[in-house]
C-alpha cells in the first residue's frame, strides 16, 4: 500500500527566507509524486509534480521540490518565501495505471512579514 | 480553457437526508475522482469516473455513490445522511489517455454540513 508522511503540522518562516515543506513516501514501484497547495476555503491548487526523469522539479509561483529516492522523500522548497505563500501544503503520491491520490495530513505554512 | 466547478458551495442537511452534489471537468478532460476532506485531514480518494463507469473506489460505504455523464460532468450522491459526512467534498478531473498518469485539477469544493 502506497502512503505520504508529512512530519510537520507547522513550518514558520520569515519573508525572504528560503522554505522547505517535508515530504517522505512509501510506494511500491516507480513513485509519481505530487505537491498541492489550498488557501482557506478553496480546493487545491496543482503546485509540481515527479513522474521520471530530473531529481529537482520546478513547479509554480517559484516553488521547487527534489526527489530523493534513497531518502524516500520529496520535500518542497522555495528560495525566498512570500507572506503570500501562508496556506495549507499537501504532498501526494499516485500508483502507476491507477490515477488515485492518496495525500498526506497537510504541513501548514506561516510566512511572517 | 474552462476549469473545474462544482456546486453548490455550501449546503446544510440534516441526519437521515440525501444529498447530490455536481462537479464540471474541465474542458478536455475525460476522468473525474472525488475527494472527501474533513476538518484538519488530508482528503480521501471516494471513488473515481471513467468513460461513464466507476474506475476505482476508496473506503466509503455503498451509501455513496456516482454517476458521470457523456459531456463528462459528474454527481456525487450521498444517502442516509450521518454527522460524520460533514466535510468539504472535492471533485478533480484529468485526462486519461489508458494507462497514462496524468495531473488531477480540483474544483473549489462542497462544504456540506450534516445537523
Amino acid at each position: 500500500a502506497q502512503s505520504v508522511a508529512q512530519p510537520e503540522d507547522q513550518v514558520n518562516v520569515a519573508e525572504g527566507n528560503p522554505l522547505t515543506v517535508k515530504c517522505t513516501y512509501s510506494v511500491s514501484g516507480n513513485p509519481y509524486l505530487f505537491w498541492y497547495v489550498q488557501y482557506p476555503n478553496r480546493g487545491l491548487q496543482f503546485l509540481l509534480k515527479y513522474i521520471t526523469g530530473d531529481n529537482l522539479v520546478k513547479g509554480s509561483y517559484g516553488f521547487e521540490a527534489e526527489f530523493n529516492k534513497s531518502q524516500t522523500s520529496f520535500h518542497l522548497k522555495k528560495p525566498s518565501a512570500l507572506v503570500s505563500d501562508s496556506a495549507l501544503y499537501f504532498c501526494a503520491s499516485m500508483n502507476t495505471g491507477f490515477q488515485k491520490l492518496v495525500f498526506g495530513t497537510g504541513t501548514r505554512l506561516l510566512v511572517s512579514p | 480553457e474552462t476549469g473545474v466547478t462544482q456546486s453548490p458551495t455550501h449546503l446544510i442537511k440534516t441526519r437521515g437526508q440525501q444529498v447530490t452534489l455536481r462537479c464540471s471537468s474541465q474542458s478536455g478532460h475525460n476522468t473525474v475522482s472525488w475527494y472527501q476532506q474533513a476538518l484538519g485531514q488530508g482528503p480521501q480518494f471516494i471513488f473515481q469516473y471513467y468513460r461513464e463507469e466507476e474506475n476505482g473506489r476508496g473506503n466509503f460505504p455503498p451509501r455513496f455513490s456516482g454517476l458521470q455523464f457523456p459531456n463528462y460532468s459528474s454527481e456525487l450522491n450521498v444517502n442516509a445522511l450521518e454527522l460524520d459526512d460533514s466535510a468539504l467534498y472535492l471533485c478533480a478531473s484529468s485526462w486519461d489517455a489508458g494507462g497514462s498518469t496524468d495531473t488531477q485539477y480540483f474544483g473549489p469544493g462542497t462544504r456540506l454540513t450534516v445537523l
